[in-house]
């Protein structure tokens, strides 16, 4: 049973340009969300995607854009980066958007803006 | 608003050793959910327990035990007979029900780093 699969591992990009990150969530699981995770904090929510559409964001500017795919995978894209983008970048994935549900993480995407 | 505090930032403890991880959250929802996650230097999350807020009962899986109490706000987190393997990065989070249930956000802990010394 697969679990959440994410891509690249880790990137270099430089302030200004822009990135995309891909998820495939656990076999079965159709809802996606995002977190950045800033070095020695605790991952915070960026929007969440269920049904190909984005239900719920968190306190990020609009240069965060994402995408949810028939097949229930996602992109977050980053536009216009910053340094302080850098950052681990984690995807999550559930059965349904009902906020009980047991949530399962990737490994994360680590992202370097120089 | 919800918020999550893990007061503790750093534990070291030497193996065998029995730790407690605490947590307290606040929220204004009368129905939500407590989680705690690990994560090892890989960077991934792993799923630890989750917890609604109707379940007071303390759960024990193996050498981990969860003590929630809704009196003090608190979901603490206890590792008995610690092992060097223990040795990561541990979030409490919490998720509020919000309105159908739907409220899907977790808000995180900033992490308790817990070695574990042979």
């Amino acid at each position: 049973d697969a679990g959440v699969t994410q891509s690249p591992t880790h990137l270099i990009k430089t302030r200004g340009q822009q990135v995309t990150l891909r998820c495939s969530p656990k076999s079965g699981h159709d809802t996606v969300s995002w977190y950045q995770q800033a070095l020695g904090q605790g991952p915070q929510f960026i929007f969440q995607y269920y049904e190909e559409e984005e239900r719920q964001r968190g306190n990020f500017p609009d240069r965060f854009s994402g995408h949810q795919f028939p097949n229930y995978s996602s992109e977050l894209n980053v536009n216009a980066l910053l340094l302080g983008d850098s950052a681990l970048y984690l995807c999550a994935s559930s059965l349904g958007s009902y906020s009980g549900n047991t949530i399962y993480f990737g490994e994360g995407s680590w992202l370097t803006v120089v | 608003a919800q918020k999550v505090t893990q007061a503790q930032t750093e534990i070291s403890v030497v193996e065998k050793e029995d730790v407690t991880l605490d947590c307290v959250y606040e929220t204004r929802d009368t129905t939500y959910y407590l989680f705690w996650y690990k994560q090892p230097p890989s960077g991934e999350l792993v799923f630890l327990i989750r917890r609604n807020s109707f379940d007071e009962q303390n759960e024990i899986s193996g050498r981990y035990s969860w003590n929630f109490q809704k009196s003090t706000s608190s979901f603490n987190f206890t590792i008995t007979a610690s092992q060097v393997v223990d040795s990561a990065v541990y979030f409490c989070a919490l998720s509020e029900a919000g309105s159908g249930g739907s409220n899907y956000k977790l808000t995180f802990g900033k992490g308790t780093l817990l070695t574990v010394n042979p």
